[in-house]
């Protein structure tokens, strides 16, 4: 089993709508859930990061945590062209070593 | 305010040769380290990680190594470079919990 899991996708969503990115980890472990984005060439940028169980808002993005469940989601609302890219999901498991999934390739058509 | 820098952006090497790439933190101590890689379409592989001067964490057995020869200097080396090690090398810092990347480097062995 890998550590961290995402569907590669890509996801396509229409511009305005909600995107919805999973990713689901198999350390119990885990304290911290980061999720990134990457831009077709460039480095990855943090854009959330989540801790507790429940819900975060932090602007059009929401990050959803169920420990027990040991999934973490990311909610793009009001998607624009531009949050076309890739988002990685990064648990943290110790000496914050992040382990990252492969990666939801995210599309959104104007 | 805390910068990474990482080079070179590019570099291609005949497969053989040595490697060595350098990446330095500034506005921050004691940082954790990493190096991480990612191969075409592929997600982000840990390959180092460090917590201090002199320790490093190797994640996956390979043709390459790590050094950390002073506190916010992270150096990432290969005695024969093969084919394989092509691919988008990033050195990443953290200090709290969330990871923060260099701009990479885009390695390709011919």
């Amino acid at each position: 089993q890998k550590e961290v899991e995402q569907n590669s996708g890509p996801l396509s969503v229409p511009e305005g709508a909600i995107a919805s990115l999973n990713c689901t980890y198999s350390d119990r472990g885990s304290q911290s859930f980061f999720w990134y984005r990457q831009y077709s060439g460039k480095s990855p940028e943090l854009i959330m990061f989540i801790y507790s169980n429940g819900d975060k808002e932090d602007g059009r993005f929401t990050a959803q945590l169920n420990k027990a469940s040991q999934y973490v989601s990311l909610l793009i609302r009001d998607s624009q062209p531009s949050d076309s890219a890739t988002y990685l999901c990064a648990p943290s498991t110790g000496f914050q070593k992040l382990v990252f999934g492969t990666g939801t390739r995210l599309l959104v058509s104007p | 305010s805390q910068t990474i820098h990482q080079w070179p952006a590019t570099l291609v090497q005949p497969v053989g040769s040595p490697l060595s790439l350098e990446c330095t933190v500034e506005g921050t101590s004691n940082p954790n380290l990493y190096w991480y890689r990612q191969a075409a379409g592929r997600g982000l592989q840990l390959l180092f990680y460090s917590v201090g001067i002199g320790q490093i964490s190797s994640e996956v057995p390979q043709n390459l190594s790590a050094s950390r020869p002073q506190d916010r200097q992270f150096i990432l080396s290969s005695k024969k470079l093969l084919l394989s090690d092509s691919g988008f090398y990033l050195c990443a810092w953290s200090v709290t919990r969330e990871a923060f990347f260099g701009q990479g480097t885009r390695l390709t062995v011919v």
